[in-house]
């Protein structure tokens, strides 16, 4: 099975900036890695697809890049709105697996 | 509109049966492969199962495999997750999103707001 090692587990952050979260792979998956977003209570929220697509809607502070087993999620000038847990997936090969979660919390 | 609704979540012991519903609407649903992924509380989230757009074809997390059960009913919009001899962790808000085509990375664009399944005496 692929594991995913997602990096820091948690950080604190002021509004405006500039944060980024990292997940290796245990073993090559192209670029078939998504980024969530997840909010107390709600749904996950996807923002990058194929490894560095942005989603429709979602704002252009995000993006992500990377291929193989590095991949990284950058969020620049952070915003109140993105105080949150982000994930990582990869859905290269069953079973999927999630990255253990980076929590940005308000420094 | 896009929605996606999980239904029959609740209380059941050890040992115990539970069945899932997610119901569709607002796409078509034979077009898509479907996925159910939990999430124990204070956790991170955990893929449990898929199935193919035809009903052909499931996988499921190591931890479930066995004992869950995913299929759908296309001509109900419904996706299910049969459970079995539950267990202690397998205490989590259970999702349901789709997947158009992961090929390209098109998948788990939209999500139902979740069920919570609590297994205690």
């Amino acid at each position: 099975d692929i594991q995913m090692t997602q990096s820091p587990s948690s950080l604190s952050a002021s509004v405006g900036d500039r944060v980024t979260i990292t997940c290796r792979a245990s073993q090559g998956i192209r670029n078939d890695l998504g980024w969530f977003q997840q909010k107390p209570g709600q749904a996950p929220k996807r923002l990058i697809y194929a490894a560095s697509v942005l989603q429709s809607g979602v704002p252009s502070r995000f993006s992500g890049s990377g291929s193989g087993t590095e991949f990284t999620l950058t969020i620049n000038s952070l915003q109140p709105e993105d105080f949150a847990t982000y994930y990582c997936l990869q859905h290269n090969r069953y079973p999927y697996a999630f990255g253990q979660g980076t929590k940005v919390e308000i420094k | 509109e896009v929605q996606l609704v999980e239904s029959g979540g609740g209380l059941v012991q050890p040992g115990g049966s539970l069945t899932l519903s997610c119901a569709v609407s607002g796409f078509s649903f034979r077009s898509y492969w479907m996925h159910w992924v939990r999430q124990a509380p204070g956790k991170g989230l955990e893929w449990v199962a898929r199935i193919n757009s035809n009903g052909g074809g499931t996988s499921y997390a190591d931890s479930v495999s066995g004992r869950f059960t995913i299929s759908s009913d296309i001509a109900k919009n419904t996706l299910y997750l049969q459970m079995i001899s539950l267990r202690a962790e397998d205490t989590a808000v259970y999702y349901c999103t789709r997947d158009f085509d992961s090929r390209f990375g098109d998948l788990f664009d939209y999500w139902g707001q979740g069920t919570l399944v609590t297994v205690s005496p």
